[in-house]
């Protein structure tokens, strides 16, 4: 049972656009939603994360929305580049989430000069 | 170093080998996971230390997969009689006591099964 799941699979957006990555979880246990950013021969890395008790977090050109209600979570990528391009990976975690996380598939995000 | 450190950064093996996979974790880090990537299948979970015991192993393939991790730090992944379908890249994290959404990733060990 996939318990977060992710789209789209593959992205292609300009240069300058907005990229738009959707996560929806199944679990309301979950209390803590990050997103990881990962280029290609490297291991993830945070980008940026929030917590069910805000509805928008925004760290530069990176903003997530989450909506509690219909469990889903998004990742808004403003004025796109092409270092942007990565794979971006949604997740979940909870009780404190010293289990670890639990990741969706993944989007393949291709910034177009 | 600084970051997580995985070791080897690749490996071909051949079917019915065993291999061992290591991870020096972040000094001062007491939680470990590990994770494997499989092309288009994400972070599949399979096992996470606190300290040196594991209590969650529920996401081991099979009884060919194990893990240990001695004095807190060091991990090692083994796996036993190699099958092609354990070709992926294992990846190895650690984080802080208690903030375990903070994952700091090595960048993996590309195993490859022939």
């Amino acid at each position: 049972q996939q318990q977060v799941k992710q789209s789209p699979q593959s992205l292609i957006v300009q240069k300058g656009g907005i990229s738009i990555i959707n996560c929806a979880y199944e679990n309301t246990a979950f209390d803590y939603f990050p997103w990881y950013q990962q280029f290609p021969g490297k291991g993830p890395a945070l980008l940026i994360a929030i917590r069910p008790d805000v509805s928008e977090k925004k760290e530069g050109r990176f903003t997530i929305s989450f909506n509690k209600s219909a469990k889903q979570f998004s990742l808004h990528i403003m004025d796109s580049q092409p270092g942007d391009s990565a794979t971006y990976f949604c997740a979940a975690s909870k009780g404190g989430g010293a289990d670890g996380l639990t990741f969706g598939k993944g989007t393949h995000l291709i910034i177009q000069p | 170093g600084a970051g997580v450190s995985q070791s080897p950064s690749n490996k071909v093996t051949e079917k019915g080998k065993d291999v061992e996979l290591r991870c020096d974790p972040i000094s001062g880090h007491t939680a470990l996971y590990w994770y494997r990537q499989s092309l288009g299948q994400g972070l599949e979970f399979l096992i996470y230390f606190q300290g040196n015991s594991a209590p969650d192993k529920s996401g081991l393939p099979s009884d060919r997969f194990s893990a240990e991790r001695t004095g807190g730090s060091v991990s090692t992944l083994t796996i036993q009689r190699t099958q092609q379908e354990d070709s992926a890249v294992y990846l190895c994290a650690s984080s802080r006591d208690g903030q375990a959404g903070e994952l700091f990733f090595g960048e993996g060990s590309r195993l490859t099964v022939l």
